[in-house]
């Protein structure tokens, strides 16, 4: 299986921040990444596919890039709707893993 | 606009199945532009992938649950199932049904509202 990393696993930040989340996998994934949100007792909502492309309906804000085996989400300037858990998934080579999460809480 | 709902009990004894339904509205289960999914999630912890339906009716299983699970389908009413045989304390989880998207890198872009199972005598 390919293994997905995040780091940091929790970081704290005020709104208006500039956060930055980075993803590794253990072996190349192309560009099948995708970033999804996750808010306390909500289902996962898909932000970023391919890698960069932005899902319909989610803010510009949120921008995801890489390539190969590392990837970011940043979020320009963080939205008091932003804290919550994000998750990196890889879709490369079944089983399509997940990262562990970041969570970013108020600062 | 697409919809997911899963169905089944929220309480499973030990060594028992558990079982679970996803009913898909607003779209057809059979196109070939898209899979499904189900994965799952512990409680604090996250998200695991169990396994894959593809519109030819085939699956695939994550490894380390394989020997326990099957994933079927029922087309003619939008909605396909997991098994989980054998269960423990550790198969406790919320439990999600999901589209995969094909054109977009096979991405999850709908998923069920999600329903907890707890495993418990």
């Amino acid at each position: 299986d390919i293994q997905m990393t995040q780091s940091p696993s929790s970081l704290s930040a005020s709104v208006g921040d500039r956060v930055t989340i980075t993803c590794r996998a253990s072996q190349s994934i192309s560009s099948h990444l995708s970033w999804y949100q996750q808010k306390p007792g909500r289902t996962p909502k898909l932000l970023i596919y391919a890698a960069s492309s932005l899902q319909n309906g989610v803010p510009s804000r949120f921008s995801g890039s890489g390539s190969g085996t590392d990837f970011t989400l940043t979020i320009s300037s963080l939205q008091p709707e932003d804290f919550a858990t994000y998750y990196c998934q890889q879709s490369y080579s079944a089983p399509f893993t997940f990262g562990p999460g970041t969570k970013i809480d108020i600062k | 606009q697409l919809q997911l709902q899963e169905s089944g009990p929220g309480l499973v004894k030990p060594s028992e199945t558990l079982s679970l339904t996803c009913t898909v509205s607003g779209g057809s289960i059979s196109s070939t532009t898209y899979y499904w999914g189900w994965i799952r999630q512990p409680p604090g912890k996250g998200l695991e992938w169990i396994g894959t339906l593809y519109y030819s009716g085939s699956t695939y299983y994550n490894p380390s649950l394989k020997s326990r699970v099957t994933i079927s389908v029922d087309a003619s009413k939008n909605q396909f199932s997991l098994k989980l045989r054998s269960v423990t304390a550790a198969d406790t989880a919320v439990y999600y049904c999901a589209r995969g998207n094909y054109p977009k890198y096979e991405s999850l872009d709908y998923w069920g509202q999600g329903t907890l199972v707890t495993v418990s005598s």
